[in-house]
């Protein structure tokens, strides 16, 4: 498997922008974390899903974010519009319901 | 509730020398531990995880991190350190008796070895 992927890698965009970051899990893993990194904060927890369903959304910061997964195999994050304080380092992760997460390479959003 | 703690945000070590890099833990039932390393511009990587049986965990890169119950502690170490070990580590702890299956991280701890 070639583990979890997430794209882009990079992203600039303008504040006011919409940005949507995307992810693929790993085959036959059935819960996904998205979470954030920065320097200040370390790493958050954004929301979870198990069997595609959002159990714990309580670290979404704001209305501004939004995360789907229409399918066991895609989920994406969505921000709108865009911050320059949103900038950060956004990771998305897989296991199995319990499980030791899998992450992905994570994409660098930077909001000017 | 379930809670992690690194308390060094940074360890210092020469190549060659053994290295630990501490956690302590607290949940109200049994803890699922984990490891996990970061490099630069990198997504986190899982090292080794702990359930149950041998407190002495042995996981990837020749890394093994020791459970002690009494310490509530689960802290990392390798005999001789290498300088490309110089990376970021997490440590993480679910709650076995808590009803979540989210793991809780703990705020890393920067591994640097000097040649």
């Amino acid at each position: 498997d070639a583990g979890v992927i997430q794209s882009p890698r990079h992203e600039v965009t303008e504040m006011g922008q919409e940005v949507t970051l995307r992810c693929k899990p790993i085959s036959g893993h059935n819960s996904l974390f998205w979470y954030r990194q920065t320097m200040m904060r370390g790493l958050e927890l954004l929301i979870y899903f198990n069997n595609n369903v959002p159990i714990d959304d309580s670290g979404m910061p704001e209305d501004r974010f939004s995360a789907k997964m229409p399918n066991a195999s895609f989920s994406t994050l969505k921000i709108q519009p865009s911050e320059p304080r949103d900038s950060a380092v956004y990771f998305c992760a897989s296991s199995l319901t319990g499980g030791e997460a899998f992450f992905g390479q994570g994409t660098r959003l930077t909001v000017v | 509730a379930q809670s992690v703690a690194q308390p060094e945000d940074q360890v210092n070590v020469a190549e060659g020398n053994p290295l630990t890099v501490k956690c302590t833990y607290s949940v109200s039932g049994n803890p699922y531990l984990f490891w996990y390393v970061q490099y630069p511009n990198r997504g986190l990587q899982f090292l080794l995880k702990y359930i149950t049986g041998d407190n002495l965990v042995k996981g990837s890169y020749g890394f093994e991190a020791e459970f002690n119950k009494s310490q509530t502690s689960f802290h990392l170490k390798k005999p001789s350190a290498l300088v490309s070990d110089s990376a970021l580590y997490f440590c993480a702890v679910r709650d076995l008796g808590g009803g979540s299956y989210i793991p809780t991280f703990g705020r890393g701890t920067s591994l640097i070895v000097h040649p």
